[in-house]
């Protein structure tokens, strides 16, 4: 079956322009995560969505960045008045909620953002 | 604080010989804990889990880990590596509301 997508795979702006990240999750998968991967770093957690319930927000950043997620399924992350340290590549994960299943995650090839 | 150290940033191994990667986490409750591998220009696959029992468990590809307690340790571990091992290697551990905190890396190179 198709495995999660993302789009656009790369993208480049300028600074103080706003950019949306798109996430298709695996059908089937209420649980939905963003991360953000920089140069040499682990994954950072910055979101997480299960089911209806209200969203984990914990790991944003900072009040530039938002997530939502439509019809329990794609989700797209914005970045407003992007910043050069915003340049990271963006992994979207999906998986079952469904005791530690939820910890098996399956992840999109990323989207490479570079802020200029 | 949860966190997940991989101490080596880089390791090089010839074709053939075995490897082991290190990890090391530190966590206050029972760790659940994950080998992910990032292969050039793809995205992240699991290799391996730990959940409970026996604290030898396999992966695919070959691999294999060692979950030690009172190391706080989840060592990774393959008996002779192939050139398409090539690859970024990390270790996870799964803490509160599903959430993976992961280590920084260790990038594998394969010597011909």
């Amino acid at each position: 079956g198709a495995g999660v997508s993302q789009s656009p795979s790369n993208k480049v702006t300028e600074k103080g322009k706003d950019v949306e990240l798109r996430c298709d999750p695996i059908s089937g998968h209420t649980a939905l995560y963003w991360y953000r991967q920089s140069l040499g770093q682990g994954l950072e957690f910055l979101i997480y969505f299960q089911g209806n319930s209200a969203p984990d927000k914990s790991g944003l950043p900072s009040d530039r960045f938002s997530a939502e997620r439509t019809g329990g399924s794609v989700s797209t992350l914005t970045i407003q008045r992007t910043q050069q340290e915003d340049s990271a590549v963006y992994l979207c994960a999906s998986s079952l909620v469904m005791r530690h299943l939820a910890y098996e995650q399956y992840f999109g090839p990323g989207t490479r953002l570079t802020v200029t | 604080a949860q966190s997940v150290t991989q101490p080596d940033i880089h390791i090089t191994v010839s074709e053939g010989a075995s490897l082991e990667l290190r990890c090391n986490y530190s966590y206050g409750a029972t760790p659940y804990l994950f080998w992910y591998v990032q292969s050039p220009g793809q995205g992240l696959q699991l290799l391996l889990k730990y959940f409970s029992g026996d604290t030898l468990v396999q992966g695919i590809k070959g691999f294999e880990a060692e979950f030690k307690r009172s190391q706080s340790s989840f060592n990774l571990r393959k008996p002779s590596v192939h050139w398409s091992d090539a690859a970024e290697y990390f270790c996870a551990v799964g803490v509160r509301n599903y959430q993976l905190i992961w280590g920084a890396g260790t990038k594998l190179i394969i010597k011909p």
